[in-house]
Formats: C-alpha cells, sequence, structure tokens
C-alpha cells in the first residue's frame, strides 16, 4: 500500500508568478484535501475534492484552484503569487466519512 | 465556527519527566478528534482517532484522552525521540474537513 506523494519537495517562485503542486493520493482513497501551513502555525484548511469536484473550501481567494484527476491525483494551483504565500503546502487523502487523513510530506514554497 | 485551541505552545522536558498537552474545542457535531505528531519539514502523522467523551486511546508512551469539551495527550516517561510538534484536530459531523489546532511543540532533554 503506498502512501500520498507530493512533488515537487521544495520550490522557490517569484512574486507574481503562478505554481502547480502535485499529489498522489493513498491507493483506494478518493477525497483528497489541500493545507496551507505556515511556519509555526498549524495546517490550515485549503479546500477537499471528492470525485473530481470540490465539495469544500476554507478562507482562501480564488486564485487558490485544484483539479483532482480520473485516477484521484490532484493539483493545487496558485496564481499572482504573493509573498504570504511561502508555506508548507500539505496534500491529504482519505475515503469519504471516514475519519482522519493520510498526509504527504509536503511542498516547501518559497516566494520571492 | 469551529475552533480548536492548544496549550501549552510549547514544552521543555527532562528524559523521563510525564506531563500532559492539552486540546480544547468547539465543534457543531463531534464526528472524531485526532492527534497528530508531526516531525520538522514533514507532514502530519496519524495518532489517534477519539469519537465520544470517555474513550481512551493508547500506543507506547502515550495515552489520549477525551471529554467533551477537551482532550489531553499524556505523555509517560518520555525521550528524547518524542520531541516532535503535536497536533490536534477536530473533524464535523456537518463536512469532512479537518480543522487543526496550532500545535504544541515538545522537546525531551536527555
Amino acid at each position: 500500500e503506498t502512501g500520498v506523494t507530493q512533488s515537487p519537495t521544495h520550490l522557490i517562485k517569484t512574486r507574481g508568478q503562478q505554481v502547480t503542486l502535485r499529489c498522489s493520493s493513498q491507493s483506494g482513497h478518493n477525497t483528497v484535501s489541500w493545507y496551507q501551513q505556515a511556519l509555526g502555525q498549524g495546517p490550515q484548511f485549503i479546500f477537499q475534492y471528492y470525485r473530481e469536484e470540490e465539495n469544500g473550501r476554507g478562507n482562501f481567494p480564488p486564485r487558490f484552484s485544484g483539479l483532482q484527476f480520473p485516477n484521484y491525483s490532484s493539483e493545487l494551483n496558485v496564481n499572482a503569487l504573493e509573498l504570504d504565500d511561502s508555506a508548507l503546502y500539505l496534500c491529504a487523502s482519505s475515503l469519504p466519512q471516514n475519519y482522519g487523513y493520510t498526509f504527504g510530506s509536503g511542498t516547501r514554497l518559497t516566494v520571492v | 465556527e469551529d475552533q480548536v485551541t492548544q496549550s501549552p505552545e510549547a514544552l521543555r522536558l527532562q528524559e523521563g519527566e510525564s506531563s500532559s498537552l492539552n486540546c480544547s474545542y468547539t465543534v457543531s457535531g463531534l464526528r472524531g478528534l485526532f492527534w497528530y505528531r508531526q516531525d520538522p519539514g514533514k507532514g502530519p502523522e496519524f495518532l489517534f482517532t477519539l469519537y465520544s467523551a470517555g474513550e481512551e486511546k493508547e500506543k507506547e508512551r502515550l495515552k489520549a484522552t477525551l471529554t467533551k469539551k477537551e482532550s489531553f495527550l499524556h505523555i509517560t516517561a518520555p525521550k528524547p525521540e518524542d520531541s516532535a510538534t503535536y497536533l490536534c484536530a477536530v473533524q464535523s459531523v456537518r463536512d469532512d474537513k479537518i480543522i487543526f489546532g496550532k500545535g504544541t511543540r515538545l522537546h525531551i532533554l536527555p
């Protein structure tokens, strides 16, 4: 049974650029959630996808968008990057109505 | 609005010195309360799920308990390898999303 895999592990972007982060869910998990974790803070919920549809969103602007593919892998896209977007981005997968998530190791994004 | 508050923010203990971490929560119908461990630069690692008041779970030196308003993570005779950030999170019956607290940074001195 494979876990949750995220790529890339580290990324440096310039303010105003766009970025795409990728996530492969744990085998059999059809729900994926994305979190942003700033340094010294707990993870903040961005959005969740189930069967390729967004079914929940946190307090993040529309420039944060996502996709889920038929194989349940997922992407997080962020447009017009701002310095405050620098954070660890975590992907987590689960079964619907299941209890708890399995997290990937995250992508460390630095915006300069 | 669902909320999770963890205390203390940071805790330094000597090896073998037992203590407890607190997680206070407000949620409109609790589906589950979770404890995760997070090492620097890594994703959270699942420890426990608690579903109802009075429930307890144990794993090695860790024991988690739950009441209607808070949860405790008790650490008995900790070792330096227990040093990490411990995150508490809740999931409501309204939706599947999990809301996290800010965590407690635990440092065990040898």
